[in-house]
């Protein structure tokens, strides 16, 4: 079935580096989203795309809508011992329904 | 304001057992879903409902059953539990079955079988 493929899977960054992850799929997509998990908790919507190209930023996070569609990037500047955490892409494949996939995560440890 | 509610925190299963996940939102919302977590695999749907009353499939729904039983509650059963049924689970919702409106997740059940 229709699959995301998220890039690192983890990463171990020492605190006030930035952080780059990525996300692709062998289809288009038309919305990507990107959620984060805290450890215990469910997923918290972070960042929502809807265009191509399109670069959205929250606080210190910035994530941008692929050109081809395909894939779409996440990165966190001055990471902090806070952003300890799983990030997950989703997006709706087009023969789905609408209904989200998600990536298989990339689980990100600070060291302070 | 309670968000999405799901019951119980943790639970232990033997082989065969059964047992009902409870999930339910206040936030006046259409669509439901249940989603399993394993390490390395991401979430994966297990069922859905659209709206009250509908109840649909998703990628992995094998050995599950669910229940819309109102608008503000969706349950997921297990009738006879596996050792491959070992995950955490996760019940969302959302205002409509489209990408438009985020889901909103509760904080999961951690289950394991025996």
């Amino acid at each position: 079935g229709q699959q995301l493929n998220q890039s690192p899977q983890s990463m171990f960054i020492q605190e006030g580096e930035d952080v780059s992850m990525n996300c692709t799929s062998s289809s288009i997509f038309n919305t990507w989203l990107w959620y984060k998990q805290d450890p215990g908790e469910g997923p918290v919507l972070l960042i929502a795309l809807y265009k191509a190209g399109e670069l959205t930023s929250n606080g210190r996070l910035t994530a941008q809508f692929g050109i081809t569609r395909k894939d779409s990037f996440l990165n966190i500047s001055a990471s902090i011992p806070s952003d300890v955490g799983i990030y997950f892409c989703a997006g709706p494949p087009s023969n789905q329904g609408g209904k989200l996939i998600f990536g298989q995560g990339t689980e990100l440890s600070v060291k302070p | 304001n309670a968000g999405v509610t799901q019951t119980p925190k943790f639970q232990v299963l033997k082989t065969g057992q059964s047992m009902t996940l409870q999930c339910a939102q206040d936030m006046n919302h259409n669509s439901m879903y249940w989603y399993r977590q394993d390490p390395g695999m991401g979430l994966r749907l297990i069922y859905y409902s659209a709206s009250e009353g509908t109840t649909d499939k998703g990628e992995v729904p094998n050995g599950y059953n669910v229940s819309r039983l109102n608008k503000r509650e969706f349950s997921l059963r297990l009738e006879s539990a596996a050792p491959s049924q070992t995950s955490v689970y996760f019940c969302a919702s959302n205002s409509g079955a489209g990408y438009n409106s985020p889901l909103h997740f509760g904080n999961g059940t951690r289950l394991t079988v025996t």
